[in-house]
């Protein structure tokens, strides 16, 4: 069964550096997300992307963040100078586009530590 | 008055119990209803959806749907040890990017 995958499963970086988190949607789909996960709280919306654009982002996607598909099969969100509190889980989604098309599918998830 | 609402748990049954996990809502925008599982330090898997009042049945599992009430409840039949986890609850409306948005999740202990 096709499915989301993401790299790494866990990043541990320092305060003010650079992180890549990767993601490979399912192969169908063009319709894509991140999401993340604070430790203890709800998932939350960080960005949509479709057509090489950004769709919608939330508040909390500020200009520290960025997302780009470099290549037909990944998905990548940048965060460009970390923060602590940017630690927590970050989910990417995909869903087909369509009539109908609306289940989105999570990856596993990438752990990002901020020390 | 936050926009999904859902109790943290833990609720904690024995094994075969009928277990019912609920959220209250206040977008009445919001069409599509989505039930993940979450194992923990794991991604969300979908469960099942539903699109507009109703209910919606697979296997042990059922979903249903009261928009006048905007209310969501999950059912699980014949509960097992291994369905324990966390269920999240998810929803969005008919337009946009059909971004979701989440209960803060039930998490749920099946007692062996």
């Amino acid at each position: 069964e096709p499915e989301v995958t993401q790299t790494p499963s866990h990043q541990v970086t320092q305060m003010g550096q650079e992180v890549i988190l990767r993601c490979v949607p399912i192969s169908n789909h063009l319709y894509f997300y991140w999401y993340r996960q604070i430790l203890g709280q709800k998932v939350e919306f960080l960005v949509s992307f479709y057509n090489n654009e950004i769709s919608e982002k939330s508040e909390i996607f500020d200009d520290q963040f960025s997302v780009e598909r470099p290549d037909g099969s990944n998905f990548t969100l940048k965060i460009r100078s970390t923060k602590l509190e940017d630690s927590a889980m970050y989910f990417c989604a995909s869903r087909e586009v369509g009539t109908g098309a609306n289940e989105q599918y999570f990856g596993p998830g990438t752990r990002l530590t901020v020390t | 008055q936050k926009e999904v609402e859902q109790d943290p748990g833990p609720l904690s049954v024995p094994e075969g119990a009928i277990v019912s996990l609920n959220c209250t809502y206040s977008n009445s925008a919001f069409q599509y209803f989505m039930w993940y599982r979450q194992y923990s330090r794991k991604g969300p898997e979908l469960l099942m959806y539903t699109y507009s009042s109703g209910n919606k049945e697979d296997g042990r599992f059922t979903a249903q749907v009261d928009k006048s009430s905007k209310y969501i409840s999950l059912f699980i039949r014949d509960s097992q040890p291994s369905d324990s986890a966390t269920y999240l609850c998810a929803m969005r409306g008919n337009s946009g990017t059909y971004k979701y948005i989440f209960g803060t999740g039930t998490r749920l202990k099946v007692l062996a």
